[in-house]
């Protein structure tokens, strides 16, 4: 596609229940990022998939959170056991190449409004 | 961990004013990025400056750095009720160059 797609765009789940969230990047980019955004806050970082290298994990709050990405393209991030803090907006991004090193633009989606009640 | 800081939290404009938002940050970057944000959304990229420039323009934007002081200011002149979002700057991450931070950001109202 054109952009970053992210589904469900909403979601509303029980307290205890686990959640899939999809991302597909766009095509060819080889790195995949996945953020969270409580209401009003900053954006933060959970997970970071580069290539065929191991993912960068140290942003996710707790071992109820996992993310995988399948190919190299498509990343799913679950949420197990979710709890009421874990409502958030969960944006995926994904870059050409590694960001930092030459600068270059992470590109987002709309993201994954979570609201756990 | 919090690398980007902006400043003010909120900013409140009329249509034509020019709207000034400050980021301050805390290590060593090789670039600095400004990112807008409607509804809470997708964020979009608006700018990119590395570390050896000063000053970058953008159409309406203009956006400057100062590596001494470990600061960046995104102005946007004659603005626009379209203009309304909440906006981010973001920098490499300290850890690593893998990611980005974000700031808070600072939302900014336009007024007709």
């Amino acid at each position: 596609g054109a952009g970053v797609s992210q589904s469900p765009s909403n979601k509303v789940t029980e307290k205890g229940k686990d959640v899939e969230l999809r991302c597909d990047p766009i095509s060819g980019h080889t790195a995949l990022y996945w953020y969270r955004q409580s209401l009003g806050q900053g954006l933060e970082f959970l997970i970071y998939f580069q290539g065929n290298s191991a993912p960068d994990k140290s942003g996710l709050p707790s071992d109820r959170f996992s993310a995988e990405r399948t190919g190299g393209s498509v990343s799913t991030l679950t949420i197990q056991r979710t709890q009421q803090e874990d409502s958030a907006v969960y944006l995926c991004a994904s870059s050409l190449v590694e960001q930092g090193s030459s600068g270059n633009t992470i590109y987002f989606g709309e993201g994954s409004w979570l609201t756990v009640v | 961990s919090q690398q980007g800081e902006e400043d003010p939290q909120a900013l409140s404009i009329q249509e034509g004013e020019n709207a000034t938002m400050n980021c301050s940050y805390k290590t060593s970057i090789n670039n600095l990025q400004w990112y807008r944000q409607n509804s809470g959304r997708g964020l979009v990229h608006l700018i990119l400056i590395r570390s050896n420039e000063r000053e970058k323009h953008s159409g309406r934007l203009r956006v400057t750095l100062d590596t001494s002081k470990k600061s960046s200011s995104l102005l946007i002149t004659a603005s626009r009720a379209a203009d309304t979002a909440s906006y981010f700057c973001a920098t490499p991450e300290s850890r690593g160059y893998s990611t980005l931070t974000f700031g808070k950001g600072t939302m900014l109202l336009v007024s007709p």
